[in-house]
């Protein structure tokens, strides 16, 4: 079982749906990093998140320490947001771990 | 507009010989990974560098890759030899940890470097 896990692997959705992207991992972090790579190939940081809850513009991002998951949700969802989202999640130590990403195409 | 950057940009190169990537950090920037993304196991964490000095190689392959910081401003991730299982996207991130700080500063990638070993 990988230690860090997406859901859904592929999601297709019309432009204007509420897009919800799940994260759930098994170890113990001390940060959690929403990642968005577009079809170009550049890797942009959404968030970084230790706790509670965190928005930027149409981007919101939670996560659970107890239930060791988080949830990225996008309101009002654009073309332009179709792109590969992955969660990686930071160790106590140095360790990285990456989810395998979950491949996001909003439709016009 | 501070930006990381990442030469080359694309690498075809033959099967034995060296490779060097070079990184340039976010002016100011303490920390440094080196990540490879290929299609079959996605973004993998090679090494990590805090202050200029290595704190995490173990996803490295020791034979055959070495990271270096000779200064603040420039990272290297060498291969030689190189393998063909070595063609994967290469990228650079940095990020600032203040002092004291733990393990949670945001990352700005570079833009990668494509590496295809014939």
């Amino acid at each position: 079982k990988n230690e860090v896990e997406q859901s859904p692997q592929n999601l297709t959705a019309q432009e204007g749906e509420f897009i919800t992207i799940n994260c759930s991992y098994s170890v113990g972090i001390s940060a959690l990093h929403w990642l968005q790579q577009h079809p170009g190939g550049g890797i942009v940081s959404l968030f970084m998140l230790s706790s509670g809850k965190k928005k930027h513009g149409r981007l919101i991002a939670t996560i659970n320490i107890q239930e060791k998951h988080s949830s990225l949700h996008i309101t009002a969802s654009h073309p332009r947001d179709s792109a590969v989202y992955i969660c990686a999640v930071r160790g106590i130590t140095s360790k990285i771990i990456f989810g395998k990403g979950t491949r996001l195409h909003i439709l016009p | 507009d501070a930006r990381v950057t990442q030469t080359p940009r694309h690498k075809v190169t033959e099967m034995g010989q060296e490779v060097t990537m070079r990184c340039q950090p976010i002016l100011g920037h303490n920390t440094v990974f080196w990540y490879r993304q290929t299609m079959m196991q996605g973004l993998e964490l090679l090494a990590y560098f805090r202050n200029r000095a290595p704190l995490d190689d173990s996803g490295m392959p020791k034979d055959r890759f070495s990271a270096e910081m000779p200064d603040a401003t420039l990272a290297t991730l060498k291969i030689q030899p190189s393998e063909p299982r070595d063609s994967a996207v290469y990228f650079c991130a940095s990020g600032l940890v203040r002092f004291g700080g733990l393990n949670q500063e945001t990352q700005y990638f570079g833009p990668g470097t494509r590496l295809l070993v014939l």
